[in-house]
C-alpha cells in the first residue's frame, strides 16, 4: 500500500509571498488532515475533510490560509501572505474513516516550510 | 488548561534501560488514546492505540491508561538505539472526531 505522498520536501520563501503544499492520500481514505508542526512541539490540526467536505477548521487562520479537496482525493494548502511564525513542518495525514471508527491516521513525511 | 500536557524532555538513556513516557489530558470524557513515534524529518507512525483504562502490551512497548488520574504512560522495555525519536501521545478528543498531540518527548538511547 502506498504511503501518504506530499510535495515539495522544502520550501523556502520570503515573507508576504505565497506558498502551496499538495496531497495525496492512502486510496480508499475517506479522511485528511493538515496538520502543523513548529519546531519542539506536536502537531496542531488545521483542517481536516471528509470526502470533499470540511470537518473541522477551526484552527485554520483563514484570513492567510486556506485548502481544497477537490473530488475528494487530492488536497492543497495555501498560504497567501505568509509571516515568519508559518514556518513549520505541514503535515498530511488520511484514514480510511473518521478516528472514533478505530481508524489510525497515517502521515506523510512533510513539507518543510521556512519565512525568512 | 491545555486538553493534552507532555513532559518536553529531552530523555537520554542507556541501551537496554527501562523508559516511561507520560502524558496527563484534561477532560475526563476521552477515551481513546493513541502513542505515536516519529522519527527525524519523518512523519509521526502509531505505536499503540489503547481504549478506556488498563494496559496494552506489544512486543517491548506497554501503553498504560489510569483515568482516575488522567494519566497515560508509555513504557519501552530492553531499549535499543533505535528507539531514539521523538513519542507523541494523542487523544481523541472533539466528540471522537479529532486527534489531538501533546508537544512529544525526544528520546535518545545511547550505546
Amino acid at each position: 500500500e502506498a504511503g501518504v505522498a506530499q510535495s515539495p520536501r522544502y520550501k523556502i520563501i520570503e515573507k508576504r509571498q505565497s506558498v502551496a503544499f499538495w496531497c495525496n492520500p492512502i486510496s480508499g481514505h475517506a479522511t485528511l488532515y493538515w496538520y502543523q508542526q513548529i519546531l519542539g512541539q506536536g502537531p496542531k490540526l488545521l483542517i481536516q475533510f471528509q470526502n470533499n467536505g470540511v470537518v473541522d477548521d477551526s484552527q485554520l487562520p483563514k484570513d492567510r490560509f486556506s485548502a481544497e479537496r477537490l473530488k475528494g482525493v487530492d488536497s492543497t494548502l495555501k498560504i497567501q501572505p505568509a509571516k515568519l511564525e508559518d514556518s513549520a513542518v505541514y503535515l498530511c495525514a488520511s484514514s480510511r474513516f473518521l478516528p472514533q471508527n478505530n481508524s489510525p491516521l497515517h502521515f506523510g513525511n512533510g513539507t518543510r516550510l521556512t519565512v525568512t | 488548561q491545555k486538553e493534552v500536557e507532555q513532559d518536553p524532555g529531552p530523555l537520554s538513556v542507556p541501551e537496554g534501560a527501562i523508559v516511561s513516557l507520560n502524558c496527563t489530558y484534561s477532560n475526563s470524557a476521552f477515551q481513546y488514546f493513541m502513542w505515536y513515534r516519529q522519527y527525524s524529518r519523518k512523519g509521526p507512525e502509531l505505536l499503540m492505540y489503547t481504549y478506556s483504562s488498563g494496559n496494552k502490551e506489544d512486543g517491548r512497548f506497554t501503553a498504560q491508561v489510569d483515568k482516575s488520574s488522567k494519566y497515560i504512560s508509555l513504557f519501552i522495555r530492553d531499549s535499543q538505539p533505535s528507539d531514539s525519536a521523538t513519542y507523541l501521545c494523542a487523544i481523541l478528543t472533539g466528540g471522537g472526531n479529532k486527534l489531538t498531540f501533546g508537544t512529544g518527548t525526544q528520546l535518545k538511547v545511547e550505546l
